[in-house]
């Protein structure tokens, strides 16, 4: 299976704040990387795709980047509802496999 | 909008059979292009992939939990499956059920699994005697 590493395994930042998140792909997974937001006792939902395409509906804080095997998520301008934990998948090959997430606070 | 909808017990005995339903609306299971499949996350921990089944019944699975899952579809119920036997502790997770984006796909199969772009809300099933 493709190991996907996220760091940090948490951070805390204050609103208005520029975040990033990297994810790093055990070998070369080209573009193909998913970006995911789960709140608490929720389901998870897509943000980015193809590692850089926004999902309809999302707000254009968020962004992806990267190819190859290191890949960083960014939220420009931290809100409170962006309070979670992001999880990066790999589909380059199956399974599909996740990061172990990063989870944000507000400070 | 597509919403999908966990269904089934939420406690199962070691060593029995796990059985989920996800029953989609407001959408086809029988679209083309797109997997319906299952993602699991035990208290606490992160996600794992189970697997995924097209309209077809074509299937893929994680190879670590192959030889015990089971997924199947009813597209006359828009619904689709999942069994996972002989449970163990281990095994006690929130399910999801998901839709997921096919790549260069026929009328039978898609060559590649993408992005999960819509779930369910999610059920908790513990595995306990």
């Amino acid at each position: 299976d493709i190991q996907m590493t996220q760091s940090p395994s948490s951070l805390s930042a204050s609103v208005g704040d520029r975040v990033t998140i990297t994810c790093q792909a055990s070998q070369d997974i080209s573009n193909y990387l998913n970006w995911y937001q789960q709140k608490p006792g929720k389901a998870p939902k897509l943000l980015i795709y193809d590692a850089s395409n926004l999902e309809t509906g999302v707000p254009s804080r968020f962004s992806g980047s990267g190819s190859g095997t290191d890949f960083t998520f960014t939220i420009s301008s931290l809100q409170p509802e962006d309070i979670a934990t992001y999880y990066c998948q790999q589909y380059d090959n199956l399974p599909g496999t996740f990061g172990q997430g990063t989870r944000l606070e507000i400070k | 909008q597509l919403q999908l909808q966990e269904s089934g017990p939420g406690l199962v005995k070691p060593s029995e059979t796990l059985s989920l339903t996800c029953t989609v609306s407001g959408g086809s299971i029988s679209s083309s292009s797109y997997y319906w499949g299952w993602i699991r996350q035990p208290p606490g921990k992160g996600l794992e992939w189970i697997g995924s089944i097209y309209y077809s019944g074509s299937t893929y699975y994680n190879p670590s939990l192959k030889s015990r899952v089971t997924i199947s579809v009813d597209t006359s119920k828009n619904q689709f499956s999942l069994k996972l036997s002989s449970v163990t502790a281990a095994d006690t997770a929130v399910y999801y059920c998901a839709r997921q984006r096919g790549l260069h796909c026929s009328s039978t199969s898609c060559y590649r699994l993408g992005r999960l772009d819509y779930w369910g809300q999610g059920t908790l099933v513990t595995v306990s005697s």
